[in-house]
């Protein structure tokens, strides 16, 4: 089945740690985003990647990293810098910018212990 | 800045009413606008907005895109418990999709 998946689902993380998310494709997408989402606060975008080796910051970049090496992955590093990691982050991908609609995967939950 | 706003943030109505919410929203580059319901966690595609005046409905859902205004409204008619969600509007630019912060609907049996 084609598709967004997301890994972990659920990922701890002790202070001062560095974690990354997992994003994969299989819908020959070429931009793929990662959003976070806190209580009251919808969808921020973090980093955002139109092709491949090619990638942009959104609202709030800052204390995370990606990387786009192939079409199909897009993962998201929470650095130690990012004061408050505890959240929900959203992967999706849409096959071209502006014309299309979106796809989720189903999310990770980062706690910070 | 570009923007993107939600009325009203969060709404509780009875089982059966007719329920509207509300987008606006101020961004360059405009391509078009997407509605999202998200009940638990990967929000699901509602809509796709490109051309203002012209409704798009499936089901009991219908949206419509006011490029004058710079606005959406998406209805819901005969509201079941099944519709409690977050519902998520974003605008497309030509290089990245900007979100709102969603409109937390609760329908009471």
């Amino acid at each position: 089945d084609g598709g967004i998946t997301q890994s972990p689902k659920y990922l701890f993380r002790k202070e001062g740690q560095n974690v990354t998310l997992s994003c994969e494709q299989n819908l020959n997408h070429d931009a793929m985003y990662w959003y976070r989402q806190d209580p009251g606060q919808g969808l921020r975008l973090i980093y955002y990647s139109q092709i491949v080796n090619d990638f942009q910051k959104g609202d709030i970049a800052e204390g995370y990293s990606v990387s786009r090496e192939k079409k199909e992955s897009f993962p998201l590093t929470v650095t130690s810098a990012q004061k408050n990691p505890t959240a929900f982050y959203l992967c999706a991908s849409s096959e071209r910018q502006g014309d299309t609609e979106a796809f989720f995967g189903q999310g990770t939950r980062l706690t910070v212990v | 800045e570009d923007k993107v706003v939600q009325s009203p943030l969060s709404l509780v109505v009875h089982e059966g009413d007719t329920v509207t919410l509300n987008c606006s929203y101020e961004v360059t580059n405009f391509r078009s606008l997407l509605w999202y319901k998200q009940e638990k966690k990967a929000p699901t595609f509602l809509f796709m907005l490109t051309s203002s005046g012209i409704e798009k409905k499936s089901g009991r859902l219908s949206s419509i895109l006011d490029k004058k205004e710079l606005s959406s409204i998406l209805n819901i008619t005969a509201t079941q418990t099944g519709d409690s969600a977050i519902y998520l509007c974003a605008v497309c630019r030509d290089d990245k999709i900007i979100f709102g912060k969603g409109t937390r609907l609760h329908i009471l049996p």
